[in-house]
């Protein structure tokens, strides 16, 4: 069972416009990443949130973390067709990362 | 420059057959992973290594075996590949354990007739 798992399969939106990927996590953490994938390449990090943190921002990323309700979301502002890939949200299982299913992000002009 | 590189980027193989992915690493990081990515299950671990001489077993080792004669390399080695093992899988290299960030390479997409 996974750790961690985005609650949305897809989501489409157009350029400039917001949109936010959700994800829960069944076990208290000490972190919690985000990371995407564009088609044909390997997944890269994104945002690193700690427990103790409840918001990061990197560029137009915003990542929040609730550690009462286990969630965790990511938010991209100003939407661009480049931002277009899979986010999965990963938290730490002891020997490796656990990532989620990931939420596929279609940005169309 | 890439951190971390695979090969063969693709790879049809043949029921029965031997397959060897290799990945290299220029992170000096002492972790190393593999990973295969099917649709609706995300990345899940095959094998994973502490060190150059170290595999452990991942969530899904059953039918791979991995080798890590270096700091630098580790490969995913499938002794006798069936259909069932066709996926994309990737690579990665991390610092440490847990919560460390980890650094993928661009996958190979292996295919089993």
């Amino acid at each position: 069972s996974q750790l961690a798992e985005e609650n949305s399969w897809a989501l489409s939106v157009h350029e400039g416009e917001s949109v936010t990927v959700n994800c829960s996590y069944k076990t208290s953490i000490t972190a919690l990443q985000w990371y995407r994938q564009k088609s044909g390449k390997g997944p890269a990090q994104l945002i690193l949130i700690r427990s103790n943190e409840r918001e990061k921002r990197n560029g137009r990323l915003r990542a929040t973390l609730d550690t009462s309700s286990q969630s965790s979301s990511l938010s991209i502002t100003a939407t661009r067709c480049e931002d277009t890939a899979v986010y999965f949200c990963a938290t730490g299982g002891g020997r490796a990362l656990i990532f989620g299913t990931g939420t596929t992000v279609s940005v169309s002009p | 420059e890439a951190a971390v590189t695979q090969s063969p980027r693709n790879k049809v193989a043949v029921t029965g057959g031997k397959v060897t992915l290799s990945c290299n690493q220029t992170n000096n990081h002492n972790n190393m992973y593999w990973y295969r990515q099917d649709t609706g299950h995300g990345l899940r671990l095959i094998h994973y290594s502490y060190g150059a001489g170290s595999t452990e077993k991942g969530d899904i080792p059953d039918g791979y075996k991995a080798s890590r004669p270096s700091q630098e390399n580790f490969s995913l080695i499938l002794e006798l590949a069936t259909p069932s093992q066709t996926s994309v899988y990737f690579c990665a290299s991390g610092d440490a354990q847990g919560d460390a960030e980890q650094f993928f390479g661009p996958g190979t997409r292996l295919t089993v007739l």
